[in-house]
């Protein structure tokens, strides 16, 4: 079945690069999703990439896709204090419209 | 901006009640879902609707659950008799088409006692 899963914690200072991996079982996955989620809050739709990509940059965010080794990376370069967040990593397969979630990496900015 | 909104944003029931989680999607989405967070577990998909219709569910949504669009604007999910394990974040989401990105609420936070 589909199963995703994430590093737990990452502590970085500020103004570092932060790298966050997340490696998936389905190869059928169509979409990958990079959510945050800060305190109290919902789930905030960060970027996202279609899996006949390798790479997608937004911003100060940069998302790498191996589809081979089933392994997707979120980079932000320049963290910031206001970053510190949970994120998560989740895929989408190509039957259906459900997003299977990976437990969360908690992001730690240290400035 | 438009946002996925949630009602209420804590829930506080006894076990056996029933209870009704409110969701409104962002208006010109067709889709929409739930999905639910254990307290330090994985965020889990419930079930997923379009065209007043449940187009997938998954292993939890069993009998105890259903999901309904009454209005224009609402999507509701119930829990009709509520169980322990039911504390969790639920979270309603919605996307424009089936291929769409899902657009989460802030959730609502359910206890049951």
């Amino acid at each position: 079945g589909e199963d995703v899963e994430q590093s737990l914690f990452l502590s970085v200072r500020e103004g570092d690069s932060s790298v966050i991996n997340c490696t998936y079982t389905d190869s059928s996955s169509t979409y990958l999703y990079w959510y945050k989620q800060e305190p109290g809050a919902g789930l905030q739709l960060l970027t996202y990439i279609f899996s006949n990509m390798d790479m997608k940059q937004d911003q100060r965010l940069t998302v790498l896709l191996n589809k081979k080794d089933k392994h997707l990376s979120l980079r932000i370069a320049d963290t910031q204090t206001g970053d510190s967040a949970i994120y998560f990593c989740a895929e989408r397969t190509e039957y259906g419209n459900k997003l299977v979630f990976g437990a969360g990496t908690i992001l730690r900015v240290k400035s | 901006e438009p946002e996925v909104t949630q009602t209420p944003s804590h829930q506080v029931t006894q076990m056996g009640q029933e209870v009704i989680l409110r969701c409104v999607p962002i208006s010109n989405h067709l889709y929409f879902y739930w999905y639910r967070q254990i307290l330090g577990q994985k965020v889990e998909f419930l079930v997923s609707f379009y065209n007043n219709e449940i187009s997938e569910k998954s292993e939890i949504f069993d009998d105890q659950f259903s999901v309904e669009r009454p209005d224009g604007s609402n999507f509701t999910l119930k829990i009709r008799s509520t169980k322990l394990e039911d504390s969790a974040m639920y979270f309603c989401a919605s996307s424009d088409d089936n291929q769409g990105e899902q657009y989460f609420g802030p959730g609502t936070r359910l206890t049951v006692t």
